[in-house]
């Protein structure tokens, strides 16, 4: 069964930083693309990067580019968000979700259930 | 940037009944890479359809997509107590992927 476990979530003060992870199990993670995706409280869903299976290409929304690093190590199945100069409008549930192969990596057949990031003061 | 516009805002249907979601975009999307999600409160979003028109393991057939170009259409011909719920439409193009606002189908 395919899992995706998020965790690292937390309150941080504006400025601040975190470490989001996503564990996988369930299938062969070191051959597949995998993303970030938030949602705001009460709003819809942000795509925020994507990592290819290799590390070889990654790509940002422009609202996190420049402040938030992924990255993966294939060795530990895991993933990892690293936000810094967090803002009050990163405040969000993030998930990790699969990039469908098969589909070109255009959509996401897996989510975690999601971990929340809450910048406040 | 493609935006992807779905209406109506909120749907209110009872069950038993055909819910038609729509998803325009601002400019031509590749039909392989539309996709829908629907999302129950606090879940994850669960991926529905692929390719504009075809369903993802496990999702009941009642559940349909259709469209090209601009236009594209989700259907649950005969919605289930279940299926009441928050759908997204979303889309992939140049290394940005894109999500709509959102349909709630709401029970009436």
């Amino acid at each position: 069964e395919v899992q995706l476990v998020e965790s690292g979530g937390g309150l941080v003060q504006p400025g601040g930083s975190l470490r989001l992870s996503c564990a996988a199990s369930g299938f062969t993670f070191s051959t597949y693309s995998i993303n970030w995706v938030r949602q705001a409280p009460g709003k819809g869903l942000e795509w925020v990067s994507y990592i290819t299976s290799s590390s070889s290409t990654i790509y940002y929304a422009d609202s996190v580019k420049g402040r938030f690093t992924i990255s993966r190590d294939n060795a530990k199945n895991s993933l990892y968000l690293q936000m810094n100069s967090l803002r009050a409008e990163d405040t969000a549930v993030y998930y990790c979700a699969r990039g469908r192969r098969d589909s070109g990596y255009g959509c996401f057949d897996y989510w975690g259930q999601g971990t929340l990031v809450t910048v406040s003061s | 940037e493609i935006v992807l516009t779905q209406s109506p805002g909120t749907l209110s249907l009872s069950p038993g009944e055909r819910a038609t979601l729509s998803c325009r975009a601002s400019q031509s999307v590749s039909s392989s890479y539309l996709a829908w999600y629907q999302q129950k409160p606090g879940q994850a979003p669960r991926l529905l359809i692929y390719g504009a028109s075809s369903r993802a393991t496990g999702i009941p057939d009642r559940f349909s997509g259709s469209g090209s170009g601009t236009d594209f259409t989700l259907t649950i011909s005969r919605l289930e107590p279940e299926d009441f719920a928050v759908y997204y439409c979303q889309q992939y193009e140049s290394s940005l992927w894109t999500f709509g606002q959102g349909t709630k189908v709401e029970i009436k």
